[in-house]
């Protein structure tokens, strides 16, 4: 079975400054993708990013972007010039090619230091 | 666009009673799913329906029955709640096509407390 860990409980970030949190995962297959979640204090989950295991280049969203280590099953998230209303759990998520199941990671929660 | 929309947002039960909690997505998606989130657990698949008439089991299905009712509803029952269901239930759909890193688009969630 898959498995995705997010080793960091609880991390914090200076207002402005980048923040990088860390995602692994455990698969035998080589298509998949992956996808990194953000649910504020209202509880709604949202996407933040989401990499093709194919792609070799890393996706980016705005202030968003991801380290995709394919070989050693590593997935980060960078948020560079981090905001307040980044404050929130952040969830690494894993699914298989063809699969219609998403599996969670225990998620990190961040906060913003003003 | 609604989306993903579940009720209630908040319930108590006591021990041993029963609820159903509705889901409904107004986006043609083909497929639906049931997580519960606890505190350290993340999110964890309680059931899934691929389509309309299909459900399967996810990580946690114990003391939970779903029904796919049509393409729209997605229901999920605790038929004797425990204490052990206290948690945030969340829906969630998604089209699956044969490619493409499809997203799942997440109801607002459920506060089930059990006493």
């Amino acid at each position: 079975a898959q498995t995705v860990t997010q080793s960091q409980p609880e991390m914090s970030v200076q207002e402005a400054e980048t923040v990088t949190l860390s995602c692994t995962y455990d698969t035998s297959e080589s298509d998949y993708y992956l996808f990194w979640y953000k649910q504020p204090p209202s509880r709604q989950m949202i996407l933040v990013i989401r990499q093709e295991a194919y792609k070799q280049q890393n996706a980016t969203e705005n202030r968003f972007s991801v380290n995709f280590q394919k070989a050693a099953k590593s997935f980060s998230l960078k948020i560079s010039d981090s905001q307040l209303g980044d404050a929130a759990m952040y969830f690494c998520a894993y699914r298989t090619f063809g699969n219609e199941k998403l599996t969670f990671g225990t998620g990190t929660r961040l906060t913003i230091i003003p | 666009n609604a989306g993903v929309t579940q009720t209630p947002k908040f319930q108590v039960l006591k021990t041993g009673q029963s609820m159903t909690l509705q889901c409904a997505q107004d986006m043609n998606h083909n497929s639906m799913y049931w997580y519960r989130q606890d505190p350290g657990m993340g999110l964890r698949l309680i059931y899934y329906s691929a389509s309309e008439g299909t459900t399967d089991k996810g990580e946690v299905p114990n003391g939970y029955n779903v029904s796919r009712l049509n393409k729209r509803e997605f229901s999920l029952r605790l038929e004797s709640a425990a204490p052990s269901q206290t948690s945030v239930y969340f829906c969630a759909s998604m089209q699956v096509w044969s490619s493409g890193a499809n997203v799942l688009t997440f109801g607002a969630g459920s506060r089930l407390t059990v006493l």
